[in-house]
């Protein structure tokens, strides 16, 4: 069964510090690997998709299969980077079930 | 675009009580998913449907089910209410081919007393 692990509840970072959110997966197959983000009182949106390899308000993500992680970065963390962060596992084999993790809660100080 | 709406967007009900929330997806999307939110569990899928068919369950109890109409509007029903159901019971959509990028409503949340 596939299971998505965020290890941290919580992290707090300076303005303009790195950031470095860790999320870990269990699945036998090749997985697409989403980040998600709630900034407070929005909705839940998608943040980065592993398959596009792009970078999204300066974040980055890289799948790395053999550690099975798909850790999200920032170099330079923002006050405006305060928010909910998923991790969220989807299978190829289309069972058409987003698996979240229970989600990292990020503050950013000044 | 109009975004994924969810109503009622506030809901009290008492124990035993059944319920029925309401999603419309983005025009155009066929899939919608719904999970329940809970500071303690986090996001736990419920089920997907597409074009009127379950095609996933999550780990829930029969009292939740769902269905989904010809016009991709979704409804889920919690039947027999109990205090643990308390939640913000979220619905997303996506469109065909990308099932993972969901657009996510802003919720319901379910008080049950």
């Amino acid at each position: 069964a596939q299971r998505v692990t965020q290890p941290e509840k919580l992290l707090s970072v300076f303005k303009g510090a790195p950031v470095e959110l860790k999320c870990n997966y269990s699945y036998s197959g090749s997985p697409e690997l989403f980040w998600y983000v709630q900034y407070s009182r929005q909705r839940l949106q998608l943040l980065l998709r592993h398959i596009s390899r792009e970078s999204i308000k300066g974040f980055t993500a890289d799948l790395n299969k053999g550690e099975t992680s798909f850790h999200l970065k920032k170099p330079f963390a923002q006050e405006e980077d305060s928010a909910m962060y998923y991790c969220a596992l989807g299978t190829p084999s289309n069972d058409y079930k987003l698996s979240f993790g229970a989600g990292t809660t990020v503050t950013v100080r000044a | 675009k109009a975004g994924v709406t969810q109503t009622p967007r506030y809901l009290i009900k008492t124990r035993g009580q059944q319920v029925t929330l309401s999603c419309s997806p983005i025009s155009g999307h066929r899939s919608v998913s719904w999970y329940q939110q809970t500071p303690g569990q986090g996001l736990q899928f419920l089920f997907e449907y597409f074009s009127e068919t379950q095609r996933n369950k999550g780990n829930f109890p029969g009292r939740f089910s769902g269905r989904q109409f010809s016009n991709s509007r979704s409804e889920m029903n919690v039947s027999t209410l109990e205090l643990g159901d308390s939640a913000l019971y979220l619905c997303a959509s996506s469109s065909p081919g990308l099932p993972y990028e969901q657009y996510f409503g802003p919720g319901t949340r379910l008080t049950v007393t």
